[in-house]
């Protein structure tokens, strides 16, 4: 079946630093990738999504790019702020017809430092 | 709007009893999904409605899940004869049927004892 494998973590970062989280993915079909990020005490948000591939999404400063060649979407930031504190979960969605369930990754917790 | 709401936000019972939990997605969505989330895990599919009906429904589910969305709004979740492993969180998110992006509510923390 489908299913998203994220690199583990925690992460630790100082500000300012250079953040890739890596997220591979094998799917039928032609899935669309998402991350979706958890902060502290919230619920999931979406932080970014690209629905085909050599598509980028990006957002708040984060990109990510569907590659198909290498079943790939990692997100990646320039430089971090300790606001950017969270878990960041890879997800595809999977499912015929209307229901388009997302399949997720187990989660990087990252943590940045000031 | 305010987007999709879950209630209650925490839950703690005793094995064996029953919780039953609801969510409130955003209006005129009409898709509906409900996933368990483990400590350390991601988010598991559990199960999907199209308006009312319930169209898809993971093995995950035991006979003592049921879900409902009555009226193709609001939907509830229940768990019947509670049991430790059910502890989770649970949550609900919901989508347009044009979109696949789906917005999640806060969850349901449920602490079986």
């Amino acid at each position: 079946g489908d299913s998203v494998t994220q690199m583990e973590g925690p992460v630790t970062l100082s500000e300012e630093a250079f953040l890739t989280i890596n997220c591979t993915y094998t799917a039928t079909g032609y899935p669309s990738l998402f991350w979706y990020v958890q902060y502290p005490g919230e619920g999931l948000q979406l932080l970014l999504k690209a629905t085909k591939a050599d598509d980028k999404g990006s957002n708040k400063g984060f990109e990510a790019t569907y590659r198909k060649e290498t079943t790939s979407f990692h997100l990646e930031k320039g430089s971090v702020q300790v606001s950017d504190s969270a878990v960041y979960f890879c997800a595809l969605t999977s499912g015929a017809g209307n229901n388009r369930k997302l399949i997720w990754g187990l989660g990087t917790s990252l943590a940045v430092n000031p | 709007d305010t987007g999709v709401s879950q209630d209650p936000r925490h839950k703690i019972t005793k094995r064996g009893q029953n919780v039953t939990f609801r969510c409130d997605p955003i209006s005129e969505h009409n898709r509906l999904y409900w996933y368990r989330q483990t400590l350390g895990q991601g988010p598991e599919f559990l199960t999907y409605f199209q308006n009312e009906a319930q169209l898809e429904k993971s093995r995950l589910l035991s006979d003592r899940f049921s879900a409902e969305r009555p009226k193709g709004s609001f939907s509830t979740l229940e768990i019947q004869r509670t049991e430790q492993g059910d502890s989770a969180m649970y949550l609900c998110a919901s989508s347009e049927d044009s979109g696949n992006i789906q917005y999640f509510g806060a969850g349901t923390r449920l602490s079986v004892l």
